[in-house]
């Protein structure tokens, strides 16, 4: 079985810095894709970024990149220059067609 | 519209009736979601739909239908629900391809309260 684990259930981080969000993950599949999602009060789900398990680079959009470390099983998301619009829940995901989500972290970022 | 819409945005019901809720995607997936989201658990699975054909039931109590009656559209059929059952729904869509990854696209939910 496949189970993701997002150990911060809340982080409080000063406008402008950077923020690592940490995943850890376990499967026994050897092809797996990793994903996260941001969802703001509104409700909806985001996506934000997605790394393949056996993509050589680590994956970036924008101010987002993943932090693979596949003998680790981590993926974790690092936020750059954050900005106040970033303050959500952050979720973790992996699978192919059926994902399975952690438990999500609250990011709320102070001016 | 764009992306993936879900209706109504809110529902509130009682134990004894009969309610639907609706997706429909806009970005020509061939796969469909339903979520549920409770406090404080994570995100379950409820149903996927690939190419209009039921592929997972992740035991879902039987109070809950869905029906997808071509790619674009998804129901979910709600009868005697519990006062457990309020939660947000959340619907999503992807591309499914041969030994891809897909990013799947979530619609804004619906917030359920059985009362």
């Amino acid at each position: 079985a496949q189970k993701i684990t997002q150990t911060q259930p809340g982080m409080f981080v000063q406008e402008k810095e950077a923020v690592t969000l940490d995943c850890t993950y376990d499967t026994s599949d050897p092809s797996y894709g990793l994903f996260w999602y941001k969802q703001p009060s509104s409700g909806e789900m985001i996506f934000l970024i997605y790394q393949g398990s056996y993509d050589q680079q680590n994956a970036t959009e924008g101010r987002y990149s993943l932090n693979f470390q596949k003998a680790r099983k981590s993926a974790n998301l690092v936020i750059s220059a954050s900005q106040l619009g970033d303050s959500a829940m952050y979720f973790c995901a992996m699978g192919a067609q059926k994902l399975v989500f952690g438990q999500g972290t609250r990011l709320t970022i102070n001016p | 519209e764009t992306g993936v819409t879900q209706t109504p945005r809110h529902l509130v019901m009682g134990m004894t009736n009969k309610k639907s809720l609706k997706c429909e995607q806009h970005l020509g997936h061939n796969a469909m979601y339903w979520y549920k989201q409770s406090a404080k658990k994570p995100l379950e699975l409820m149903f996927v739909y690939s190419l209009e054909e039921r592929v997972e039931n992740n035991s879902v109590p039987s109070r809950f239908s869905p029906e997808c009656p071509n790619s674009s559209h998804l129901f979910l059929h709600l009868h005697t629900l519990q006062p457990e059952d309020s939660a947000l729904y959340l619907c999503a869509s992807s591309q499914v391809r041969a030994g891809g990854f897909n990013e799947q696209f979530f619609g804004p939910g619906t917030r359920l309260t059985v009362l």
